[in-house]
């Protein structure tokens, strides 16, 4: 069974740090292609980042460009978000999500139950 | 704003046939394929359709998409009560600065 489990939200200052972890297992990793999506409180869905299956490929949105940095290690089955230079706009659960097919596609077939991350002062 | 647009909200009765809008440009929609997300409450969201048009195994074929231009479509038909949910499209979107998956607002569906 494939599942995605989230970790490291929480309240955070305005300009602070903080880095989520996805830890993913019932499938092979290292084959998918990963994605972590928000959702403000009582708003949709919005897209952060994604990051290919070797690590060859990443985008961000441009609402994070240049303040949080993707990344994975396939050896532990893990995807992380760091976040730096935090923003009240930034307030949101964020999801993990797992690509259909190897490559980067807008196709997330499973995700997470998601963490919230609160900034504010 | 969302770059994809969709209506807030959509409803139906029992049974009925209901059909989401997703409008976008040459850039998104116009030149790449539509997904489809459901959104129960409180839970994470769901694939419904990839590709424009197909869908994942489990999936009812209730549930149809497809794409024409610029817009694309999700369908319901037979609508069921557990169908109330949020409904979201997305796409790549290739702009100058780069590409980037974009989503619509997503459209609140009520069961009457």
């Amino acid at each position: 069974e494939v599942q995605l489990v989230e970790s490291g939200g929480g309240l955070v200052k305005p300009g602070g740090s903080l880095r989520l972890s996805c830890a993913a297992s019932g499938f092979t990793f290292s084959s998918y292609s990963m994605n972590w999506v928000r959702q403000a409180p009582g708003k949709g869905l919005e897209w952060v980042s994604s990051i290919s299956s070797s690590s060859s490929y990443i985008y961000y949105a441009d609402s994070v460009k240049g303040r949080f940095t993707i990344s994975r290690d396939n050896a532990k089955n893990s995807l992380y978000l760091q976040m730096n230079s935090l923003r009240a706009e930034d307030t949101a659960v964020y999801y993990c999500a797992r690509d259909r097919v190897k490559s980067v596609t807008p196709e997330f077939d499973y995700w997470g139950q998601g963490t919230l991350v609160t900034v504010s002062s | 704003q969302s770059v994809l647009t969709q209506p807030p909200s959509a409803s139906g009765t029992p049974g009925q046939r209901v059909t989401i809008s997703c409008s976008g440009s040459s850039s998104n929609i116009g030149s790449n394929t539509v997904n489809w997300y459901q959104q129960l409450p409180g839970t994470a969201p769901k694939l419904l359709i990839y590709s424009n048009n197909q869908r994942p195994s489990g999936v009812p074929d209730r549930f149809s998409g497809s794409k024409s231009g610029t817009s694309a479509s999700l369908a319901i038909s037979g609508l069921q009560s557990e169908d109330e949910a949020d409904y979201y499209c997305a796409a790549w979107d290739d702009s100058l600065n780069g590409r980037y998956v974009v989503f619509g607002g997503g459209t609140k569906l009520t069961v009457l």
